[in-house]
């Protein structure tokens, strides 16, 4: 068990409608990162926040958006879906501000979400 | 680019050695990770090495890295169908003032009887 809490676990939706994926970051890890993980594209880095605010920002789509709460825990929002947009997103957390230097990232077990 | 490439498939025979390898993109970066997912989990470090470093061992475990090709690779002795997972290798990316931990596609390890 990595710490890392994710919600819903498995996702069923159509296009066109609008979904939010929950993260809740290890005790005391103040950055949350978002990652994308489909068949034709692996693992994609999406969005990272700290403390609240975003810090760096990847491939992520202008319908996507995301934020950091005062709590620490993290949303991922997901609108006007489309089919391609199915695939694992994953959270992850870590104490510092960026990646830190021994690349160690918590990851939570993902939501799956599928779009019909 | 910010490509970190795998192959994506590997079957090894229980007993045998399994080599996985990686080529990444970005020659600044300080550390290159290997990280584990088993099926139904997220993804958790298995090891990483320093830039610095030229092979790193542990246990069954032994990271080569050769900075000139920028090529990276897993070796895990004795695999056992326990290995049986998707590998994933990642780079630092330092961009916009922070580093990103970018990851290849992972290469899924089958281990057969």
């Amino acid at each position: 068990d990595s710490g890392v809490t994710q919600t819903p676990k498995h996702l069923i939706t159509a296009t066109g409608q609008r979904v939010t994926l929950r993260c809740s970051p290890r005790s005391g890890d103040l950055s949350v990162y978002w990652y994308q993980q489909s068949l034709d594209q692996g693992l994609q880095f999406l969005i990272q926040y700290y403390n609240g605010e975003e810090r760096a920002k990847g491939n992520i789509l202008e319908r996507f958006s995301a934020q950091q709460f005062p709590d620490l825990h993290s949303e991922l929002n997901l609108s006007s879906l489309e089919l391609g947009d199915s695939a694992l997103y994953f959270c992850a957390s870590s104490v510092v501000d960026s990646t830190p230097n021994t690349g160690e990232l918590f990851f939570g077990e993902g939501s799956r979400l599928t779009v019909l | 680019g910010e490509d970190v490439e795998q192959s994506l498939f590997l079957s090894v025979r229980e007993g045998d050695s399994s080599v996985i390898n990686c080529t990444y993109t970005d020659s600044s970066s300080t550390y290159l990770y290997w990280y584990k997912q088993e099926p139904g989990a997220g993804l958790q470090l298995l090891t990483y090495i320093f830039s610095n470093m030229d092979m790193k061992q542990d246990q069954r475990l032994t990271v080569l890295l050769n900075k000139k090709d920028k090529h990276l690779s897993l070796r895990i002795a004795d695999t056992q169908t326990g290995d049986s997972a998707i590998y994933f290798c990642a780079e630092t990316l330092f961009s916009g003032g922070y580093n990103k931990l970018i990851f290849g596609a992972g290469t899924r390890l089958a281990v057969h009887p």
